[in-house]
Order: structure tokens, then sequence, then C-alpha cells
């Protein structure tokens, strides 16, 4: 299983762009990469998933280069409410054993 | 259901008690995982199920710790005999294979051990 490496916070001002970058050496091949945000008191909750190359969806991008070996995720125009913890994860089809790292603490100031 | 239920949402017991917490997961969902948060920490996995089998239950923190899961639905997490240092959020998620194994989760239930 791929283990996954991010930073441990970040700061942001509100109408910016967030990158958060997650690194993930031993990615697996059949292995996707997905984010979550959670918000205090809720459970996480998904964000956006992709393979390779860049996906997009209304809420962010997901850019992940040619060697896999890490991810990054973009939060266009962040607002106070983007304020979160942001997980990224490798899942396989096929294997459950999904171990969570320590998540990027999001802070966006006014 | 629409979505991962929980309950209790939250529960208050004294030490040395007993605690069951239930997950009913998205209909049609094969896999169903367990996991806790403490106050501020990250998520701790303690075990996934595929169907009923839990193949690995080595993430179950203690003996004291345990679950089950019938008809391939609803799951319950069993705490014998609480600690304070149960005191956490416990999480149940679900997912299929056919969504690409997205984990959803629940709300969680909170438990206090006073």
């Amino acid at each position: 299983l791929a283990k996954t490496t991010q930073p441990i916070s970040m700061d942001s001002y509100e109408g910016q762009e967030v990158n958060i970058t997650c690194s993930h050496n031993n990615i697996a091949t059949n292995d996707y990469i997905t984010w979550y945000q959670q918000f205090p008191s809720q459970g996480p909750r998904f964000i956006i998933q992709g393979y390779k190359t860049k996906v997009t969806n209304e809420v962010a991008s997901l850019f992940i280069p040619a060697d896999r070996k890490s991810s990054t995720l973009s939060l266009p125009r962040v607002s106070l409410s983007d304020t979160a913890v942001y997980y990224c994860l490798a899942t396989t089809s096929g294997t459950y054993k999904y171990i969570f790292g320590t998540g990027t603490r999001l802070k966006v100031l006014a | 259901g629409a979505g991962v239920s929980q309950s209790p949402s939250n529960k208050v017991t004294e030490k040395g008690k007993d605690v069951e917490l239930r997950c009913d997961p998205i209909s049609g969902h094969t896999a169903l995982y367990w996991y806790r948060q403490s106050l501020g920490q990250g998520l701790e996995f303690l075990i996934y199920f595929q169907g009923n089998s839990a193949p690995d239950k080595s993430g179950l923190p203690s003996d004291r710790f345990s679950a089950e899961r019938t008809g391939g639905s609803v799951s319950t997490l069993t705490i014998q005999r609480t600690q304070q240092e149960d005191s956490a959020v416990y999480l149940c998620a679900s997912s299929s294979r056919a969504d690409g194994n997205t984990i959803y989760f629940g709300e969680g239930s909170w438990l206090t051990v006073v």
C-alpha cells in the first residue's frame, strides 16, 4: 500500500489559488489517488479522484504527473469555508486497508 | 440509504461499561470500514469488511474491541470495558468496486468515556 506524505499545514488568503501536494513514491500501478476534505466535527468528504494527468470537477482540480509519484490538489479562489483538513489517499480496487496520512490543515484567512 | 448512517451520534458512558456503535452503509456497498479519530488527530484505521468477512483485524487497538457485519450490510463495533482513552469519534465508511472503491464516510459516533 502506498504511503502518502503531505505538508502538515498551510495558510492562504481568500481569493487565492491553493495547491496542496502529496507524495506517494511507492504508488502501485493500479492505485488511484483520492482526496478528501474534513471539517471539524464531520466525517471526511470525497473531493476528487484521479489516476494520471489532470482531472477537474466543480470543486477542485487534481494534477498527477506521468511518474505518478506525487499529486497536487488545486483549489481555485479559496474562501473562508474551505478551511479544513485535506487528506490524500492511494486506493486500489481489490484492496481495502486504506491508511490515511496526517492530512494538511488548510487555514484560509480573510 | 442515501449515505452512510451511524448511531448513536453521541454517546457518553461510564468507564468500564460496554458500548455498541452501529453503521448502516450505502446500499449495495460491499466494503465497510471503521476508523477512529481522537480530538485533533488523524484517522486511525481499525478494520474493514469485505462482505461479512474481516480479513485483517490487526488495526483494532486491543482485544476489548470487536466488530461484526451481518447480511453484508449493517456493522456493529463493540468496545468492552471502556477506558477514558477510548474517547474519540468512530467513523464508518463504505465503498463499492463499481465506484472505483471511493470511500464514503458517515458523520461518526462521538464517544465520551467518563
